[in-house]
C-alpha cells in the first residue's frame, strides 16, 4: 500500500511559472526523498532530505519537510518543458530501508 | 561510474510460464532493491538484498523471489505468471553505509498475455 498522498494528482502550467507539489506521510522516516520519472522510463533521483533537516536546495529545486506534520513540498522554479514528467515522494521508513513511494503528480509545462 | 542495468527492458510471456529479471547495480554498490509498478497500485516494494541475503521483502505472493550474487547483480523471479503481473520492474542500488539514496535502472516491461 502506498504510504504517501501526493496532491495535486496532475499540475499543468506555463513555461517560466513555478510547478509546487507537496507530500503526506503517515509514518516515522530517515529520509524523504523526491524521484522524476519520464513515460513509465526508470526514476531519476532528484533530492534526498534527511529527517533533522527542515529545507534543501539544489539548484531549481526546494525541498522542504515537515515531520510534525508528516509533509513535504517540492518546488520547482522556472519551470521549462524539460520539466515535463511524473514526481514521486519516496520515505524510507526508521524500520528498515525499504523505500515507500507516494501516487505521484504528473506535471506537464507548457511552451 | 556506469548506471544500473537491468535486462531485458522488454518482456512477452503467456500466462502460467515464468519469467527471470536481471539487475546489475552501480559498481561499489551492494544493496538492490526492486520495485514493481502498475498503473493500479503505483510503486510498490518487492524485496531488498544486501550481501547476497533478502533484508527486507514487501507485501507481495511467494511467486515473487529474488537472489543476489557474490558480485551484487541480483535476479528476480516470478513463476506461474498472472495476467496482473504486468508491470514495470524496477531495479535500484545503494551504496549502504550511509543515507540510503537509490539510483534507479530503466526497468523492465514485462507483458503477460
Amino acid at each position: 500500500s502506498q504510504q504517501g498522498e501526493e496532491d495535486p494528482q496532475a499540475l499543468s502550467i506555463q513555461e517560466g511559472e513555478n510547478a509546487t507539489m507537496n507530500c503526506s506521510y503517515k509514518t516515522s522516516i530517515n529520509n524523504l526523498q523526491w524521484y522524476r520519472q519520464n513515460s513509465g522510463r526508470g526514476l531519476v533521483h532528484l533530492i534526498l532530505i534527511r529527517s533533522n533537516e527542515r529545507e534543501k536546495h539544489s539548484g531549481r529545486l526546494r525541498v522542504t519537510l515537515d515531520t510534525s506534520k508528516k509533509s513535504s513540498s517540492l518546488l520547482i522554479t522556472a519551470s521549462r518543458a524539460a520539466d515535463t514528467a511524473s514526481y514521486f515522494c519516496a520515505t524510507e521508513e526508521t524500520s528498515g530501508s525499504r523505500l515507500t513511494f507516494g501516487e505521484g503528480t504528473q506535471l506537464t509545462v507548457n511552451p | 561510474k556506469a548506471g544500473v542495468t537491468q535486462t531485458p527492458r522488454y518482456l512477452i510471456k503467456t500466462r502460467g510460464q515464468q519469467v527471470t529479471l536481471s539487475c546489475s547495480p552501480i559498481s561499489g554498490h551492494r544493496s538492490v532493491s526492486w520495485y514493481q509498478q502498475t498503473p493500479g497500485q503505483g510503486l510498490q516494494f518487492l524485496f531488498e538484498y544486501f550481501s547476497e541475503t533478502q533484508r527486507n521483502k514487501g507485501n507481495f505472493p511467494g511467486r515473487f523471489s529474488g537472489r543476489q550474487f557474490s558480485n551484487s547483480r541480483s535476479e528476480m523471479n516470478v513463476s506461474t505468471l498472472e495476467l496482473g503481473d504486468s508491470a514495470l520492474y524496477l531495479c535500484a542500488s545503494s551504496f549502504v553505509g550511509g543515507i540510503n539514496e537509490q539510483f534507479f535502472g530503466p526497468g523492465t516491461r514485462l507483458t503477460v498475455l
